[in-house]
């Protein structure tokens, strides 16, 4: 298994560009989410998924959009980038909707977003 | 929503010695309590949690507590080494019912050879 794979690595953004940030992961993993790390915050909930057709809204969504067509994938999506939203984002998923301990989170590597 | 605090933000030991990170939590509800450590440039990975029927719970040089009346649980290494030196986070849910993970701002530990 490859686990939770995230593309690209890193990226550079103007104002205004739109992107989508890349979110797979092949252990058939009900839930998935979107975090975003900034220096002295910790981990903030973006968005998270508990099966393909369902998303929600966590902690800070604005700025964001999110869609899980398949079971695989949870693209994240900034509609207009601005320099706020430069960020380390990190793809998180789990077998069960609810995580627990026996089901823990499963981060991938992480996308290193800039906007200038 | 559940707050989660985390003290103290950095934290500079000896190789050798004993380090303490301690994380608050505001909904009596919580009940499963994971501690994450990412090493510079990687991604956060479990490395030990506590479910709320228990008091403590230990893996090697790794140790943590709960006090669920005082809503505060603790992550213990002991013999710390180098490689121990990371950003700890600690985190907080309310299992099958919870879909968020509620994380601390993160503790930097720096293990001095």
């Amino acid at each position: 298994n490859a686990g939770v794979t995230q593309t690209p690595k890193f990226q550079v953004l103007k104002t205004g560009q739109s992107m989508t940030l890349q979110c797979a992961q092949d252990m058939n993993h009900e839930y998935m989410s979107w975090y975003r790390q900034d220096p002295g915050m910790g981990l903030r909930l973006i968005h998270y998924s508990v099966g393909a057709g369902i998303t929600d809204q966590g902690e800070v969504p604005n700025g964001y959009n999110v869609s899980r067509s398949t079971t695989e994938d949870f693209p994240l999506r900034l509609l207009s980038a601005a320099p706020s939203q430069t960020s380390v984002y990190f793809c998180a998923s789990s077998y069960s909707p609810f995580p627990s301990w026996n089901s823990p989170l499963h981060f991938g590597n992480g996308t290193r977003l800039t906007v200038t | 929503g559940e707050n989660v605090e985390q003290h103290p933000s950095t934290l500079s030991v000896q190789e050798g010695d004993s380090a303490v990170i301690k994380c608050t939590y505001s909904d009596s509800a919580s009940n499963y309590f994971p501690w994450y450590k990412q090493e510079l440039g990687k991604r956060p990975q479990l490395i030990i949690d506590i479910r709320s029927n228990v008091g403590e719970k230990k893996d090697q040089r790794i140790a943590v507590t709960l006090n669920k009346t005082a809503k505060h649980f603790s992550l213990h290494i002991t013999e710390t080494q180098p490689e121990d030196s990371a950003v700890y986070f600690c985190a907080a849910i309310i299992t099958n019912t919870g879909n968020q993970f509620y994380f601390g701002t993160g503790t930097s530990l720096t293990v001095i050879p």
